[in-house]
């Protein structure tokens, strides 16, 4: 199975931050990875498919990139509704999501 | 529009199984593969499989195989996730997912609302 390892776990930043999540997968997948945002209570949503498009109606602030082993979600400037919990997801062998890495209030 | 609606809250004693409805609208049920994904509490999200609603084809994670099974009704367009031999530790918020790109297997761009399974003597 293919392990996918989300870092860091908790990132601390402000309002108006340039915030980046990196996730790797223990053996390449291509550019076969997605990102989701949740929120406490809900479903996750679909932020980012093959690892740099971005879902129809997610903010162009959210960007993805990275192909193989390594890939990295980026919020160019945090807003308070960017507050959650980001998971990446590999598609290209079944699936398989991160650990998740939750964004709080510094 | 797309919607995904679950089926309510369970409680079972360990040993027990439970299965959790998921009824489709909004688009062709037929055409699209349907996953089942769950989050402990506090815990990431984990893939569990996926069935094929057009033929009912299945693909189980290898963690799951031998205690779930998907099954699915296209006369009402709703797909079912059963867990067999239940543990406390699959206590968990358990999601239906439809695939993005027809056909592929891949990520997903609607979930149902999930549903809490909680496991308890």
């Amino acid at each position: 199975d293919i392990q996918m390892t989300q870092s860091p776990s908790t990132l601390s930043a402000s309002v108006g931050d340039r915030v980046t999540i990196t996730c790797r997968a223990s053996q390449s997948i291509n550019i076969w990875l997605a990102w989701y945002q949740q929120k406490p209570g809900k479903a996750p949503k679909l932020l980012i498919y093959r690892a740099s498009t971005l879902e129809s109606g997610v903010p162009s602030r959210f960007s993805g990139s990275g192909s193989g082993t390594e890939f990295t979600l980026t919020i160019g400037s945090l807003q308070p509704d960017d507050f959650a919990t980001y998971y990446c997801q590999q598609y290209n062998i079944n699936s398989a999501f991160g650990q998740g890495t939750k964004v709080e209030v510094k | 529009q797309v919607q995904l609606v679950q089926s309510g809250a369970e409680v079972k004693n360990p040993g027990a199984s439970v299965k959790v409805s998921c009824k489709a609208s909004g688009y062709t049920f037929t055409g699209y593969y349907m996953h089942w994904v769950r989050q402990a509490p506090g815990q990431g999200l984990e893939w569990m499989g996926w069935i094929i609603p057009n033929n009912g084809g299945t693909n189980y994670a290898q963690k799951f195989q031998g205690r779930v099974t998907m099954t699915r009704d296209t006369s009402s367009g709703t797909a079912y996730m059963e867990l067999s031999r239940l543990k406390s530790d699959d206590t968990a918020v358990y999601y239906c997912a439809r695939e993005a790109i027809r056909g592929s297997g891949s990520f997903y761009n609607y979930w149902g609302q999930g549903t809490l399974v909680t496991v308890s003597s």
